[in-house]
Protein backbone atom coordinates (compact mmCIF):
# COMPACT_ATOMS: atom_id res chain seq x y z
CA UNK A 1 0.00 0.00 0.00
CA UNK A 2 1.43 3.65 -1.16
CA UNK A 3 1.61 5.55 1.76
CA UNK A 4 -0.51 8.28 0.63
CA UNK A 5 -2.87 7.62 -2.58
CA UNK A 6 -5.10 9.64 -5.00
CA UNK A 7 -7.33 8.91 -7.77
CA UNK A 8 -5.56 9.92 -10.56
CA UNK A 9 -8.53 10.72 -12.51
CA UNK A 10 -8.57 12.89 -15.28
CA UNK A 11 -11.78 14.22 -13.36
CA UNK A 12 -13.84 16.06 -15.80
CA UNK A 13 -16.90 18.32 -14.84
CA UNK A 14 -18.69 21.59 -16.16
CA UNK A 15 -18.42 24.89 -15.18
CA UNK A 16 -20.05 25.91 -12.39
CA UNK A 17 -19.54 22.23 -10.45
CA UNK A 18 -18.92 21.64 -7.30
CA UNK A 19 -15.41 19.58 -7.19
CA UNK A 20 -14.25 17.09 -4.83
CA UNK A 21 -10.78 16.13 -4.50
CA UNK A 22 -9.35 13.41 -2.18
CA UNK A 23 -6.49 11.98 -0.65
CA UNK A 24 -6.24 8.60 1.43
CA UNK A 25 -3.29 8.26 3.48
CA UNK A 26 -1.74 5.35 5.98
CA UNK A 27 0.38 6.58 8.48
CA UNK A 28 -1.44 8.18 11.46
CA UNK A 29 1.31 10.76 12.18
CA UNK A 30 0.57 12.97 9.91
CA UNK A 31 -0.90 16.24 10.91
CA UNK A 32 -0.09 19.01 8.41
CA UNK A 33 -1.79 19.05 5.43
CA UNK A 34 -1.16 20.51 2.09
CA UNK A 35 -2.97 21.05 -1.37
CA UNK A 36 -0.85 22.34 -4.39
CA UNK A 37 -2.07 22.97 -7.49
CA UNK A 38 0.21 22.28 -11.02
CA UNK A 39 -0.72 23.71 -14.06
CA UNK A 40 1.18 21.79 -17.08
CA UNK A 41 4.64 21.61 -17.61
CA UNK A 42 4.60 24.44 -14.21
CA UNK A 43 6.17 23.85 -10.74
CA UNK A 44 3.20 23.60 -8.07
CA UNK A 45 2.10 26.46 -6.31
CA UNK A 46 0.29 26.16 -2.73
CA UNK A 47 -3.30 26.42 -2.31
CA UNK A 48 -3.93 25.35 1.47
CA UNK A 49 -2.46 24.48 4.23
CA UNK A 50 -4.47 22.59 7.59
CA UNK A 51 -3.22 21.31 10.77
CA UNK A 52 -4.60 18.75 12.77
CA UNK A 53 -8.52 17.64 11.64
CA UNK A 54 -10.98 20.47 10.71
CA UNK A 55 -12.04 22.41 8.37
CA UNK A 56 -10.23 25.47 6.08
CA UNK A 57 -12.24 27.75 3.91
CA UNK A 58 -10.08 30.25 1.18
CA UNK A 59 -12.48 31.78 -1.29
CA UNK A 60 -13.59 29.08 -3.70
CA UNK A 61 -11.61 26.48 -1.80
CA UNK A 62 -12.00 24.48 1.40
CA UNK A 63 -9.79 22.14 3.07
CA UNK A 64 -11.20 19.33 4.95
CA UNK A 65 -9.47 17.32 7.37
CA UNK A 66 -10.20 13.65 8.97
CA UNK A 67 -7.53 12.19 10.58
CA UNK A 68 -9.50 9.21 11.91
CA UNK A 69 -10.49 8.06 8.70
CA UNK A 70 -7.33 9.24 7.60
CA UNK A 71 -8.89 10.89 4.64
CA UNK A 72 -8.61 14.78 3.28
CA UNK A 73 -10.16 16.46 0.87
CA UNK A 74 -9.99 19.64 -1.27
CA UNK A 75 -13.44 20.91 -2.50
CA UNK A 76 -13.85 23.72 -5.29
CA UNK A 77 -16.61 25.51 -5.42
CA UNK A 78 -18.17 27.34 -8.91
CA UNK A 79 -15.48 25.87 -10.60
CA UNK A 80 -14.05 27.48 -13.59
CA UNK A 81 -12.17 26.54 -16.45
CA UNK A 82 -9.14 28.03 -14.91
CA UNK A 83 -9.01 25.81 -12.58
CA UNK A 84 -7.98 22.83 -15.08
CA UNK A 85 -4.59 21.59 -13.44
CA UNK A 86 -3.34 18.42 -11.58
CA UNK A 87 -4.21 18.86 -7.56
CA UNK A 88 -1.74 17.29 -5.27
CA UNK A 89 -1.52 16.69 -1.63
CA UNK A 90 1.13 16.39 0.86
CA UNK A 91 1.58 15.40 4.36
CA UNK A 92 4.11 15.31 7.44
CA UNK A 93 4.07 14.63 10.76
CA UNK A 94 6.27 17.19 11.84
CA UNK A 95 8.81 20.04 11.23
CA UNK A 96 12.11 18.70 9.52
CA UNK A 97 10.68 15.82 8.46
CA UNK A 98 9.77 15.63 4.65
CA UNK A 99 7.16 15.96 2.96
CA UNK A 100 5.15 12.83 1.31
CA UNK A 101 3.51 13.63 -1.95
CA UNK A 102 0.30 12.16 -3.61
CA UNK A 103 0.37 11.23 -7.32
CA UNK A 104 -2.15 14.21 -8.34
CA UNK A 105 -5.35 14.37 -9.58
CA UNK A 106 -6.13 15.66 -12.87
CA UNK A 107 -8.90 17.84 -13.42
CA UNK A 108 -10.59 19.63 -16.13
CA UNK A 109 -12.85 22.53 -16.32
CA UNK A 110 -15.43 21.77 -19.19
CA UNK A 111 -16.92 25.53 -20.72
CA UNK B 1 10.55 39.76 -7.37
CA UNK B 2 10.82 37.04 -4.19
CA UNK B 3 10.27 33.49 -5.79
CA UNK B 4 12.81 30.45 -6.91
CA UNK B 5 14.31 30.25 -10.25
CA UNK B 6 15.19 27.67 -12.25
CA UNK B 7 17.02 26.83 -15.38
CA UNK B 8 17.34 25.82 -17.74
CA UNK B 9 13.44 25.41 -18.57
CA UNK B 10 14.20 22.06 -20.97
CA UNK B 11 17.58 20.00 -21.42
CA UNK B 12 18.62 18.01 -23.21
CA UNK B 13 21.27 15.43 -22.61
CA UNK B 14 23.56 12.38 -24.63
CA UNK B 15 24.09 9.18 -22.81
CA UNK B 16 27.01 9.49 -20.72
CA UNK B 17 26.96 12.70 -20.39
CA UNK B 18 26.62 14.68 -16.17
CA UNK B 19 24.75 18.15 -16.35
CA UNK B 20 23.71 20.11 -14.01
CA UNK B 21 20.64 22.16 -12.98
CA UNK B 22 20.40 25.49 -11.32
CA UNK B 23 17.90 26.34 -8.56
CA UNK B 24 18.31 29.55 -7.18
CA UNK B 25 15.82 31.57 -4.25
CA UNK B 26 15.76 34.95 -2.93
CA UNK B 27 13.19 34.32 -0.13
CA UNK B 28 15.67 33.86 2.72
CA UNK B 29 14.56 30.20 3.25
CA UNK B 30 17.42 28.02 4.78
CA UNK B 31 15.78 24.87 3.74
CA UNK B 32 16.08 23.74 -0.16
CA UNK B 33 14.71 20.50 -2.09
CA UNK B 34 15.10 18.70 -5.60
CA UNK B 35 12.52 16.66 -6.21
CA UNK B 36 11.75 14.33 -9.16
CA UNK B 37 8.46 14.04 -10.70
CA UNK B 38 7.11 11.13 -13.41
CA UNK B 39 3.79 10.70 -14.94
CA UNK B 40 1.67 8.98 -12.40
CA UNK B 41 3.97 9.34 -9.34
CA UNK B 42 4.04 11.76 -6.52
CA UNK B 43 6.87 13.71 -6.29
CA UNK B 44 9.81 11.72 -5.14
CA UNK B 45 12.67 13.61 -3.25
CA UNK B 46 16.17 13.35 -3.92
CA UNK B 47 18.05 15.64 -1.65
CA UNK B 48 17.75 18.36 1.13
CA UNK B 49 19.86 20.92 2.47
CA UNK B 50 18.64 22.45 6.08
CA UNK B 51 21.40 24.56 6.26
CA UNK B 52 24.67 25.62 3.97
CA UNK B 53 27.30 23.38 4.03
CA UNK B 54 24.79 20.56 4.36
CA UNK B 55 22.64 18.11 2.82
CA UNK B 56 20.92 14.63 3.06
CA UNK B 57 20.26 11.95 0.76
CA UNK B 58 16.35 11.66 0.11
CA UNK B 59 14.84 8.63 -1.36
CA UNK B 60 16.04 8.43 -4.99
CA UNK B 61 19.90 9.71 -4.33
CA UNK B 62 21.33 7.57 -6.42
CA UNK B 63 23.15 8.83 -9.86
CA UNK B 64 22.87 12.96 -7.96
CA UNK B 65 24.83 15.14 -6.46
CA UNK B 66 24.17 17.97 -5.00
CA UNK B 67 26.36 21.33 -3.47
CA UNK B 68 24.60 24.23 -0.87
CA UNK B 69 27.87 26.63 -1.20
CA UNK B 70 25.05 29.87 -0.94
CA UNK B 71 21.74 30.18 1.14
CA UNK B 72 20.23 31.36 -2.22
CA UNK B 73 21.70 28.24 -4.26
CA UNK B 74 21.16 24.60 -4.55
CA UNK B 75 22.41 23.17 -7.89
CA UNK B 76 21.41 19.65 -8.52
CA UNK B 77 24.13 17.75 -10.78
CA UNK B 78 22.83 14.58 -12.83
CA UNK B 79 25.59 12.02 -13.24
CA UNK B 80 25.85 9.57 -16.08
CA UNK B 81 25.32 7.14 -12.98
CA UNK B 82 21.48 7.74 -13.15
CA UNK B 83 20.21 5.25 -15.12
CA UNK B 84 16.71 6.67 -15.59
CA UNK B 85 17.24 10.32 -16.07
CA UNK B 86 13.95 11.69 -18.52
CA UNK B 87 11.98 13.61 -15.80
CA UNK B 88 10.42 16.72 -15.03
CA UNK B 89 12.54 18.17 -11.69
CA UNK B 90 11.39 20.53 -9.39
CA UNK B 91 13.43 22.58 -6.48
CA UNK B 92 11.59 23.75 -3.54
CA UNK B 93 12.32 25.74 -0.56
CA UNK B 94 10.61 26.11 2.28
CA UNK B 95 10.29 28.33 5.83
CA UNK B 96 9.16 27.37 8.94
CA UNK B 97 5.30 27.77 9.56
CA UNK B 98 3.45 26.88 12.83
CA UNK B 99 5.94 23.97 13.52
CA UNK B 100 6.26 22.65 9.79
CA UNK B 101 7.54 23.23 6.35
CA UNK B 102 5.77 25.28 4.00
CA UNK B 103 7.46 24.13 1.15
CA UNK B 104 7.10 26.99 -2.40
CA UNK B 105 8.39 25.13 -5.50
CA UNK B 106 10.44 27.00 -8.74
CA UNK B 107 9.02 26.04 -12.14
CA UNK B 108 10.97 23.20 -13.18
CA UNK B 109 13.40 21.89 -15.39
CA UNK B 110 12.53 18.95 -18.16
CA UNK B 111 15.37 16.99 -18.58
CA UNK B 112 15.51 14.38 -21.34
CA UNK B 113 17.94 11.90 -22.63
CA UNK B 114 18.56 11.69 -25.95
Amino acid sequence: QKEVEQDPGPLSVPEGAIVSLNCTYSNSAFQYFMWYRQYSRKGPELLMYTYSSGNKEDGRFTAQVDKSSKYISLFIRDSQPSDSATYLCAMTAFYGQNFVFGPGTRLSVLP
Amino acid sequence: DGGITQSPKYLFRKEGQNVTLSCEQNLNHDAMYWYRQDPGQGLRLIYYSQIVNDFQKGDIAEGYSVSREKKESFPLTVTSAQKNPTAFYLCASSIEDRGADTQYFGPGTRLTVL
